[in-house]
């Protein structure tokens, strides 16, 4: 069965300095990986994705993220945080066979000035 | 938020009351989901449909309905039998691939949600 794990319920980082939110999973073949972004009271946003080819995916608002098989890892990164980012990440993954996509619970980013 | 609306963006049912959430698509997706989310929680699938007339039941689907009469609409009605409805509801839809025999989805795309507050 497929799963996906954010370990950490919160991250806080000061404003301009990098920030990583981190994401492992578990599926049956290769997987698809995706991660959203969500502001309060509003519906989740999508920020990038990885199929296939080259393990560093880049997306929306300066974010990117790494593929790594052998670690099962797809953790969020980006070189230099802003207070906008402060918001709820998800990260999400389906296995190619599978019709169903399965977030996990959450991240709360936290960037202070 | 894209091409899905949600509406209304906050609703009140009453004890015993069914109340319906509308979700409608302009982006001619296949694939249309229902999630609940609870504060402090992730997704959960509610029901997920993958062409007209059609749907299947997701992780917490007792206490809800839906129907599927058109591709751009999916609407989701919160029954009675829903103890704790208390929740913020999302709709997604997604393009739907068909090959080797399976069939499978691409990025899904959400609306902005429902709140919904019991009296």
């Amino acid at each position: 069965a497929q799963s996906v794990a954010q370990p950490e319920d919160q991250v806080n980082v000061a404003e301009g300095n990098p920030l990583t939110v981190k994401c492992t999973y578990s599926v049956s073949g290769n997987p698809y990986l995706f991660w959203y972004v969500q502001y309060p009271n509003r519906g989740l946003q999508f920020l990038l994705k990885y199929i296939t080819g080259d393990n560093l995916v880049k997306g929306s608002y300066g974010f990117e993220a790494e593929f790594n098989k052998s670690q099962t890892s797809f953790h969020l990164k980006k070189p230099s945080a802003l207070v906008s980012d402060s918001a709820l990440y998800f990260c999400a993954v389906r296995d190619h066979s599978a019709s169903k996509i399965i977030f996990g619970s959450g991240t709360r980013l936290s960037i202070r000035p | 938020d894209g091409g899905i609306t949600q509406s209304p963006k906050y609703l009140f049912r009453k004890e015993g009351q069914n109340v319906t959430l509308s979700c409608e698509q302009n982006l001619n997706h296949d694939a249309m989901y229902w999630y609940r989310q609870d504060p402090g929680q992730g997704l959960r699938l509610i029901y997920y449909s993958q062409i007209v007339n059609d749907f299947q039941k997701g992780d917490i689907a007792e206490g809800y309905s839906v129907s599927r009469e058109k591709k751009e609409s999916f609407p989701l009605t919160v029954t009675s039998a829903q103890k704790n409805p208390t929740a913020f509801y999302l709709c997604a839809s997604s393009i739907m691939f068909s090959g080797s025999g399976s069939s499978y989805q691409e990025t899904q795309y959400f609306g902005p949600g429902t709140r919904l507050l019991v009296l």
